[in-house]
């Protein structure tokens, strides 16, 4: 396993502004999820997928979000409208199966100017 | 999560043995783990119990289950200063993970 993948590490960006993070899973992992992590707690449940379908969403995933695995591979999570309470880690996490464990990436840190 | 509970700091001598507290309210959770987050990283999974067992241990991580009273202890052997990081619990029930807000634990020489 190479791990789950994450990209960028960081961005940076003005309030108001779009931004894309993609996360790569590990290989033959059919579940896929997205957690928001602000400092000093921990990962809160956003949104996940089995292969290409969106099975759940947190009330934490407004209207402004949107998340896709669109081959059921690499999954993208948009934030349009960036405020700055959108300030946070975005970290992805995948699993081979229902039962299985989660495997976490090293997220995306996010930072509204 | 406000359904996992932690303590938030804990400091030890390196070479003493660590213990990690954790309670958790979600009777059907059926698996709970302690994850590893190092500065600026993503969660490393240390270990992990079903909720059907008591204990499970892996090298020098010892987990303690008491599902009567919902409490969960993760026991860390000869603390090293690598150990030094935001430990979190969490519980499963479903398809999601319910995280504590993690407990810091610092080794001191």
């Amino acid at each position: 396993d190479t791990g789950v993948s994450q990209n960028p590490r960081h961005k940076i960006t003005k309030r108001g502004q779009n931004v894309t993070f993609r996360c790569d899973p590990i290989s033959e992992h059919n579940r896929l999820y997205w957690y928001r992590q602000t400092l000093g707690q921990g990962p809160e449940f956003l949104t996940y997928f089995q292969n290409e379908a969106q099975l759940e969403k947190s009330r934490l995933l407004s209207d402004r979000f949107s998340a896709e695995r669109p081959k059921g591979s690499f999954s993208t999570l948009e934030i349009q409208r960036t405020e700055q309470g959108d300030s946070a880690m975005y970290l992805c996490a995948s699993s081979r199966g229902p039962e299985q464990p989660q495997h976490f990436g090293d997220g995306t840190r996010l930072s509204i100017l | 999560g406000e359904d996992v509970e932690q303590s938030l700091f804990l400091s030890v001598r390196e070479g003493d043995s660590s213990v990690i507290n954790c309670t958790y309210t979600d009777s059907s959770s059926t698996y709970l783990y302690w994850y590893k987050q190092e500065p600026g990283a993503g969660l490393q999974l240390l270990t992990y119990i079903f909720s059907n067992m008591d204990m499970k241990q892996d090298q020098r991580l010892t987990v303690l289950l008491n599902k009567k009273d919902k409490h969960l202890s993760l026991r860390i052997a000869d603390t090293q200063t690598g150990d030094s990081a935001i430990y979190f619990c969490a519980e499963r029930a479903d398809y999601k993970l319910s995280f504590g807000a993690g407990t810091t634990v610092t080794v001191r020489a």
